[in-house]
């Protein structure tokens, strides 16, 4: 199993100012992936972090509106830049770990963009 | 491209059985997997299917027909804290590193 941290848990921003969403892992995992969850919606891939490499984004997700850093095997950060009310969303960590497809997320970071 | 549907809402009654079904169209497929999410949580896994046939883990059971593209979770003497969103989900293998592409859910409400 894995246990997952995420700062803030919530945050209220201006439109046209950037968060940076922070994603502990307790211990040393391969990739890390970043969803957004829209209220009693799906989970959407953003894109997949690996230590060492480039992050692969997803269509429709940009490096430059969400920048990833991923230095090391327990950490990754998620910053949503130039953020407007569109950005307004769950943002979740999430690492996969033990046997078959299971996927450990963190608790979420709540953005609201006024 | 990846796509699973699910039915949008489901009521059912404390202590009765409830099938969620889940049919996909994948172009590459590992196997399903289901998670629970409540309100306000974090997705939390619950079962996983790779080959044809049942699994069962306590009152909940995974189905998955890969002829069908099709599987279900069953959950049996429903509980109120069963009241959850419930999401299928498939890996998709593409490009050297495997995606899991979530479905689009599917709203349990449990009534005494």
């Amino acid at each position: 199993s894995a246990v997952i941290s995420q700062k803030p848990s919530r945050d209220i921003c201006q439109r046209g100012t950037s968060l940076t969403i922070q994603c502990q892992v307790d211990s040393q995992v391969t990739m890390m992936f970043w969803y957004r969850q829209q209220p009693g919606q799906s989970l959407t891939l953003i894109a997949t972090a690996n230590q060492g490499s480039e992050a692969t984004y997803e269509s429709g997700f940009v490096i430059d509106k969400f920048p990833i850093s991923r230095p090391n095997l327990t950490f990754s950060t998620l910053t949503v830049s130039n953020m407007s009310p569109e950005d307004s969303s769950i943002y979740l960590c999430s690492v996969e770990a033990g046997a078959g497809d299971t996927q450990y997320f963190g608790p979420g970071t709540r953005l609201t963009v006024l | 491209g990846q796509s699973l549907e699910q039915p949008s809402e489901v009521t059912a009654v404390e202590g009765a059985i409830v099938q969620i079904n889940c049919t996909y169209q994948t172009s590459g497929f590992y196997g399903l997997s289901w998670y629970q999410q409540h309100d306000g949580g974090a997705p939390t896994f619950l079962s996983y299917n790779a080959l044809d046939g049942l699994e069962e883990t306590g009152r909940f059971s995974s189905f998955l027909s890969r002829s069908d593209s099709y599987g279900y979770l069953l959950l049996q003497e429903l509980q109120m804290k069963d009241s959850a969103s419930y999401f299928c989900a498939v890996r998709d293998p593409r490009g050297g590193y495997q995606k899991v592409t979530f479905g689009t859910g599917t709203k349990l409400q449990v009534i005494p």
